[in-house]
């Protein structure tokens, strides 16, 4: 089945350095990409999508590309903020004639952004 | 902006009793999803619902779980007779139509079985 695996986290970086968070997935066909973000005490918020190949998703300096070739979809930002700390999930959503495809969660990857 | 709402954010039961979760979909939103987080580990699905019927299931979703679409607002998830292993944030999520892949996420409740 379609599966969806993240870098282990925590992800302990210091204001302004670079990050990435590496996601690959496994899917039949061509999925609908996804990273969701959840902050403390909070809930799931999607922070960028791509729905095809080569398609680039950015959202509040977060960028990520959809890469077929090697079924990657890793999340990036140039400089991180301590307002970054938050748990981030790669999602996958499957393609198909009925349209009712659930989302498909890697674990998650805790950002630790210090001062 | 639109968005999906929960009530309660919080709620603790003893093992054994029923629960009912709510969730308000945005308006114009016609699928609609239940998915659940037990504590430190990834969020899975439970149930998609379209057309006031179910439309997917995944395992979990055995015969405790239901949902209902109860007037022309509410989404429901019920647990018939809750498990300590129930214990998890579920998130009600919904989304517009068949083209677009976005689901919307509503805060979560947590529940906590005693």
């Amino acid at each position: 089945g379609d599966s969806v695996t993240q870098m282990e986290g925590p992800v302990t970086l210091s204001e302004e350095a670079f990050l990435t968070i590496n996601c690959t997935y496994t899917a039949t066909g061509y999925p609908s990409l996804f990273w969701y973000v959840q902050y403390p005490g909070e809930g799931l918020q999607l922070l960028l999508k791509a729905t095809k190949a080569d398609d680039k998703g950015s959202n509040k300096g977060f960028e990520a590309t959809y890469r077929k070739e090697t079924t990657s979809f890793h999340l990036e930002k140039g400089s991180v903020q301590v307002s970054d700390s938050a748990v981030y999930f790669c999602a996958l959503k499957g393609k198909g004639d009925t349209g009712f495809q659930k989302l498909v969660f890697g674990t998650g990857t805790r950002l630790l952004v210090s001062p | 902006e639109p968005e999906v709402t929960q009530t309660p954010s919080h709620q603790v039961t003893q093992m054994g009793q029923e629960v009912i979760l709510r969730c308000v979909p945005i308006s114009n939103h016609l699928y609609f999803y239940w998915y659940r987080q037990i504590l430190g580990q990834k969020v899975e699905f439970l149930v998609s619902f379209y057309n006031n019927e179910i439309s997917e299931k995944s395992e979990i979703f055995d015969d405790q779980f239901s949902v209902e679409r109860p007037d022309g607002s509410n989404f429901t998830l019920k647990i018939r007779s809750t498990k300590l292993e129930d214990s998890a944030m579920y998130f009600c999520a919904s989304s517009p139509d068949r083209g677009q892949v976005t689901q919307y996420f509503g805060p979560g409740t947590r529940l906590l079985v005693l």
